[in-house]
């Protein structure tokens, strides 16, 4: 069954550092998003990616935060400059549409430590 | 902006017997409403999706319920097993249908 990839599965940064997390989707689906759980609290939304532009984005997805699909089968999230606060598992997704109920299939997540 | 309540952060039953979770949700009127499981440290992996129109879904052991007047989904496990231990998320769409937002689940742990 296809599943959608993410690389790395732990990133150690140092506060400061840009990261970039990628992501592998289903290759059908025509939706990504980033999502974020910070250590024992909800799965929150961070940016929905269509067309090869956001489609929406939350409150948490500022100016450090940028996605990118450069090529035909990555999806990457790219924080410029990492704060502590940024430590949580990034949960990749995708779907095939956006039509009402259309499942989003999740990543394993890549979890990112910053010190 | 939608509110997500799932009411009890832990739940705790018997192997064989129901679990019941659930789900409330204030301040929207969702299309849809979708039920994942979450295992320690992995990806929420998709469960149960019920529409509006549904009263009811059910897959193999599991059933949801969705009531619009109360605002609240039920997610039942019947003959549940060790196995079925896990943090279980209710999701709903935003309004725009561009992005889902879960509540902060329900740990359930079945012991033998």
């Amino acid at each position: 069954e296809p599943e959608v990839t993410q690389t790395p599965s732990h990133q150690v940064t140092q506060m400061g550092q840009e990261v970039i997390l990628r992501c592998v989707p289903i290759s059908n689906h025509l939706y990504f998003y980033w999502y974020r759980q910070i250590l024992g609290q909800k799965v929150e939304f961070l940016v929905s990616f269509y067309n090869n532009e956001i489609s929406e984005k939350s409150e948490i997805f500022d100016d450090q935060f940028s996605v990118e699909r450069p090529d035909g089968s990555n999806f990457t999230l790219k924080i410029r400059s990492t704060k502590l606060e940024d430590s949580a598992m990034y949960f990749c997704a995708s779907s095939r549409d956006l039509r009402e109920g259309d499942t989003q299939y999740f990543g394993p997540g890549t979890r990112l430590t910053v010190l | 902006s939608q509110k997500i309540e799932q009411n009890s952060e832990a739940l705790n039953i018997q192997e064989g017997k129901t679990a019941t979770l659930t789900c409330n949700y204030t301040n929207y009127s969702p299309a849809y409403l979708q039920w994942y499981r979450q295992d320690p440290g992995r990806g929420p992996v998709f469960l149960l999706l019920i529409r509006e129109n549904e009263k009811e879904k059910r897959k193999e052991r599991l059933k949801v319920t969705f009531d619009t007047t109360l605002k609240q989904s039920l997610f039942h496990i019947t003959a549940s097993q060790p196995a079925d231990s896990a943090t279980y998320l209710c999701a709903l769409d935003n309004q725009a249908g561009t992005a889902l937002i879960f509540g902060k689940g329900t740990t359930l742990s079945v012991s033998s």
